[in-house]
């Protein structure tokens, strides 16, 4: 069964610094597409970046950039320039895909990101 | 705003009644996703509909069921609810297939059981 781990359950950042958060995920699968989403005191579940298994390159969407290492099964996300409004709760996943079909999004237990003025 | 809407925001009910959540997906959507977080379990994937048919199933329980519509939208149907079922319920959508595999969030339902 696959799995996603999130180590850090709580992390803290200054204001327009960069933090970094871990996301290792287990899976003897070969298609498959990773993805943070940010949930934010609203509980409102939004995605925040994806990158596809089969990419090297890994994705940038403005602030928000990942460290993609498929050998190591590691999947951070480093935000650049935090700012207060990046404050929530970010949540890893994970979700396979074969035959044209995709599965269910497997999350991990999410780190509470807060940000310091 | 995802484009996915839920219904009822909130709800407060008591032990061992029955109630039903609401899901429309994005216009044009064929996949549904029904999720619970609750602080204990976490995000957990419950079932999913594929237009109209069930296509996958999670850690549901057999209290609860839930079924896809003609139109699209989506009810998950809790009964006999204990105190444990109290939880944030989300429905997600995607298009499906490899073209459409990001799932889109609604706002959840927040259940409470007394």
């Amino acid at each position: 069964a696959q799995t996603v781990t999130q180590s850090q359950p709580e992390m803290s950042v200054q204001e327009a610094e960069t933090v970094t958060l871990s996301c290792t995920y287990d899976t003897s699968e070969s298609d498959y597409y990773l993805f943070w989403y940010k949930q934010p005191p609203s509980r409102q579940m939004i995605l925040v970046i994806r990158q596809e298994a089969y990419k090297q390159q890994n994705a940038t969407e403005n602030r928000f950039s990942v460290n993609f290492q498929k050998a190591a099964k590691s999947f951070s996300l480093k935000i650049s320039d935090s700012q207060l409004g990046d404050a929530a709760m970010y949540f890893c996943a994970y979700i396979r895909t074969y035959g044209g079909s995709q599965g269910n999004l497997i999350f991990g237990k999410g780190t509470k990101l807060s940000v310091k003025p | 705003d995802s484009g996915v809407t839920q219904t009822p925001k909130h709800l407060i009910t008591a032990t061992g009644q029955r109630v039903t959540l609401r899901c429309s997906p994005r216009s044009g959507d064929l996949s549904v996703y029904w999720y619970q977080q609750s602080l204990d379990q976490g995000l957990q994937f419950l079932i999913q509909y594929y237009n109209g048919e069930e296509r996958a199933k999670g850690n549901i329980l057999e209290r609860f069921s839930a079924q896809q519509f003609p139109d699209l939208h989506s009810e998950l149907n809790l009964s006999s609810l204990e105190l444990g079922d109290s939880a944030l319920y989300f429905c997600a959508s995607s298009v499906g297939g490899l073209a459409g595999y990001v799932q889109f969030f609604g706002p959840g339902t927040r259940l409470t059981v007394l």
